[in-house]
C-alpha cells in the first residue's frame, strides 16, 4: 500500500523559510506533488516532481530524493497568507490516475 | 472562466435520507474524483471516473455510490448506509492523461451535515 509522513504542525516567523517534509512508501512511483488549502477552503495545487532535484516557482520550491523516498516543499520569505495546510500526495498504486494524499501538515505564520 | 462547481456549499440531512451533491466542470477534462475530507485529516478517494461510464471504488467507496453519463458531471449520492456521513466532500477533476493525476483541481466543496 501508499504511506506518507508529514509533520502536523510548523510554526514560523514572516519573511523567514520554512521546510515541510514528507517521507513515502509506494509500490510505484511516478512523481510528487503538493497542495495548499486554507481553512474552509479547496486544495489548490502547487508542484509536482518527477525526477529528482529541486523545482522552483516564485517563492515556493519543491525537492524530491526517489532513492530516499523524501521530497520536501520550501516556502521562502514567508508572509501571512501562507497560513494553511500543506498537503503531499503520490501515486495510489493499482490505478494510474489515483493518488493517495498525506494527512498535512499546518502551517502557522506569526508576525 | 474553467472551473469545477459544486453545490450546494452547506447540506443538512436527516439521518436515513440519501442525498446527492452535485459536481460540474467545464475544463474538458476526462478524469473526475470524489474525495472526502474529516477535521484535521488529510483526503480520502471515494469514487473516480477516468472517462464517461465507467467509475472506480476508492479507498471508502462503502456507502457511496456515483455516476458519469456526461463528461462534465460526476454526482455523489451518500445513501443511509454511509454510518459517518457528516464531512467535506470534494470533487476534483484532471486532465486524464500523462501527469494528470498529479495535478488536480479541485472545486469548493460541500459540507455535508447529517443528523
Amino acid at each position: 500500500g501508499q504511506s506518507l509522513e508529514q509533520p502536523s504542525e510548523v510554526t514560523a516567523v514572516e519573511g523567514a523559510i520554512v521546510q515541510i517534509n514528507c517521507t513515502y512508501q509506494t509500490s510505484g512511483f511516478y512523481g510528487l506533488s503538493w497542495y495548499q488549502q486554507h481553512d474552509g477552503g479547496a486544495p489548490t495545487f502547487l508542484s509536482y516532481n518527477a525526477l529528482d532535484g529541486l523545482e522552483e516557482t516564485g517563492r515556493f520550491s519543491s525537492f524530491l530524493s526517489r532513492s530516499d523516498s523524501y521530497g520536501y516543499l520550501l516556502l521562502q520569505e514567508l508572509q501571512m497568507k501562507d497560513s494553511a495546510s500543506y498537503f503531499c500526495a503520490v501515486p495510489s498504486g493499482g490505478g494510474y490516475q489515483k493518488v493517495t494524499f498525506g494527512t498535512g501538515t499546518k502551517l502557522q505564520v506569526i508576525p | 472562466d474553467g472551473g469545477i462547481t459544486q453545490s450546494p456549499k452547506y447540506l443538512f440531512r436527516k439521518e436515513g435520507q440519501n442525498v446527492t451533491l452535485s459536481c460540474e466542470q467545464n475544463l474538458n477534462h476526462d478524469a473526475m474524483y470524489w474525495y472526502r475530507q474529516d477535521p484535521g485529516q488529510g483526503l480520502r478517494l471515494i469514487y473516480y471516473s477516468q472517462i464517461v461510464n465507467d467509475f472506480q471504488k476508492g479507498d471508502i467507496a462503502e456507502g457511496y455510490s456515483v455516476s458519469r453519463e456526461k463528461k462534465e458531471s460526476f454526482p455523489l449520492t451518500v445513501t443511509s448506509a454511509q454510518k459517518n456521513p457528516t464531512a467535506f466532500y470534494l470533487c476534483a477533476s484532471s486532465l486524464g492523461s500523462g501527469r494528470s493525476p498529479y495535478e488536480q483541481y479541485f472545486g469548493p466543496g460541500t459540507r455535508l451535515t447529517v443528523t
